[in-house]
C-alpha cells in the first residue's frame, strides 16, 4: 500500500453533471498530481498542486479544476461532464514539486463512468 | 504523430519465453525515460528507469537509442506474474509533465 487513498473508488454520473473526486496524500507529501486514464490508454497529466497552488497543467479544458487543502489532500472537480470523461482518475503524491515524478506514489484511482 | 508510441499488443507468450517491447518518442529533447507496470484495474508502478548506457534488473533489461528515438524493454524467462500492461514514460528536460505511452499488454500463459 502506498498510503495514498482516493475516494470514491467507483462513480456513475450523468452527462452534464458535476463530480468531485478526492485524494488523501501520503503523510509528509505536499505535492499532488492528477491523471486521467481512458480505457486502453496511458495516464494523461491533468495538473499538479504544490502547497495549495496549481503548479503545472496538462492539455485539459477549464472545466477540470482542482483544489489542495492545508493538510495537502486534494480534490479534482469536473463540470459539465461529457461521455468522454469516463476514465480512471489517478492521483499521485510526492514529497515536493522538485521530486521526480518517479518518486510519486499513486493511489488506486477512481473509476468514473458518465452515461 | 503521438509524442510516445507503443504497440498495444497483446503479446501472448509462453512461460520461459523472452519478449521485447519498443517505445518510440518524438521529442528529441526528451531526457528521462522509464518503464512502468500496470496490473489490471490497478495503479501504475515504476518498473525501472532507462539510462543511456542501458541497465538491467534481474530478468529485465532496458535500453535507450537516442539516434532512433526509442527505448526498449526485454523480459527474459517470462513468468505468469509478468502478465500486465507495460507503460513507457518520457519526460522532457525542465518539465515536470511526464508523457505516458498507451501501454503494451503482455499475457504470459502456461
Amino acid at each position: 500500500e502506498t498510503g495514498v487513498t482516493q475516494s470514491p473508488t467507483h462513480l456513475i454520473k450523468t452527462r452534464g453533471q458535476q463530480v468531485t473526486l478526492r485524494c488523501s496524500s501520503q503523510s509528509g507529501h505536499n505535492t499532488v498530481s492528477w491523471y486521467q486514464q481512458a480505457l486502453g490508454q496511458g495516464p494523461q497529466f491533468i495538473f499538479q498542486y504544490y502547497r495549495e497552488e496549481e503548479n503545472g497543467r496538462g492539455n485539459f479544458p477549464p472545466r477540470f479544476s482542482g483544489l489542495q487543502f492545508p493538510n495537502y489532500s486534494s480534490e479534482l472537480n469536473v463540470n459539465a461532464l461529457e461521455l468522454d470523461d469516463s476514465a480512471l482518475y489517478l492521483c499521485a503524491s510526492s514529497l515536493d514539486d522538485r521530486a521526480s515524478f518517479t518518486e510519486a506514489f499513486f493511489g488506486q484511482g477512481t473509476r468514473l463512468t458518465v452515461v | 504523430r503521438k509524442e510516445v508510441e507503443q504497440d498495444p499488443g497483446p503479446f501472448n507468450v509462453p512461460e520461459g519465453a523472452t519478449v521485447a517491447f519498443n517505445c518510440t518518442y518524438s521529442n528529441s529533447a526528451s531526457q528521462s525515460f522509464f518503464w512502468y507496470r500496470q496490473d489490471c484495474r490497478k495503479e501504475p508502478k515504476l518498473l525501472m528507469s532507462v539510462y543511456s548506457s542501458g541497465n538491467e534488473d534481474g530478468r529485465f533489461t532496458a535500453q535507450l537509442n537516442r539516434a532512433s528515438q526509442y527505448i526498449s524493454l526485454l523480459i527474459r524467462d517470462s513468468k505468469l506474474s509478468d502478465s500486465a500492461t507495460y507503460l513507457c514514460v518520457v519526460n522532457s528536460g525542465g518539465s515536470y509533465i511526464p508523457t505516458f505511452g498507451r501501454g503494451t499488454s503482455l499475457i504470459v500463459h502456461p
